[in-house]
């Protein structure tokens, strides 16, 4: 596609429900991010994919959160046990590679609201 | 662990006068720069970036300056137009991720 896609773009859910937040990168872009923001805030990290592996994972906040991408192209954000704490907007980018030169393009983000 | 900060969470210029805004950082590892502009319900979209190996980088009326030994950089917009109005983010890129400051929402008066 011609940018990322990220879906849904809004999902309510109840407390204690598992949800999937699936992102699409820019084709041939092998890294992908992960944030979440809140009203009010900047975009806080939480996963670095470079191809199929996470480079880094520091910023997921506990173990009810984890994501995957098996074939280093699309990625699914996976909360489980969600509390109303996890409600935000969670954004995905991806960019050509990790290194200098290279932006990051942002989907329109998955608003997730836990009631 | 704030590595990346916008210390000024608004901003409010006058048509046509320049807009700064400010970024620091504390990680010496980063070495990209880059800044993004949203709009309420879509994603951050690019503006400019910077390597670590520059001081400056120009693109129309957007100018971003680094200043390594100070861990600071700031982004002009000259001159400044309605348009503009959104909320800025300062990003900054190691090897292994990209962290972002808290934002500054520009506000341009007509």
């Amino acid at each position: 596609g011609a940018g990322v896609s990220q879906t849904p773009s809004n999902k309510v859910t109840e407390k204690g429900k598992y949800v999937e937040l699936r992102c699409d990168p820019i084709s041939g872009h092998t890294a992908l991010y992960w944030y979440r923001q809140s009203l009010g805030q900047g975009p806080e990290f939480l996963i670095y994919f470079q191809g199929t592996g996470a480079a880094d994972d520091s910023g997921l906040p506990n173990d009810r959160f984890f994501a995957v991408r098996p074939e280093g192209s699309v990625s699914t954000l996976k909360i489980q046990r969600t509390e109303r704490g996890d409600s935000a907007v969670y954004l995905c980018a991806s960019s050509l590679n990790a290194g200098q030169g290279t932006e990051a393009f942002f989907g329109q983000g998955t608003r997730l609201t836990v009631v | 662990d704030q590595q990346v900060k916008q210390n000024s969470p608004s901003l409010s210029v006058q048509e046509g006068r320049i807009s700064i805004l400010n970024c620091d950082y504390t990680n010496s590892m980063f070495d990209y720069f880059l800044w993004y502009k949203k709009y309420p319900a879509e994603g951050p979209t690019f503006l400019i970036s910077i390597s670590s190996i520059k001081d400056k980088n120009e693109d129309g009326r957007f100018t971003v300056f680094l200043n390594k030994s100070a861990k600071h950089l700031s982004l002009h917009i000259v001159p400044s137009q309605p348009g503009d109005s959104a909320v800025y983010f300062c990003a900054a890129k190691d090897r292994n991720d990209m962290r972002f400051g808290a934002g500054t929402r520009l506000t341009v008066k007509p």
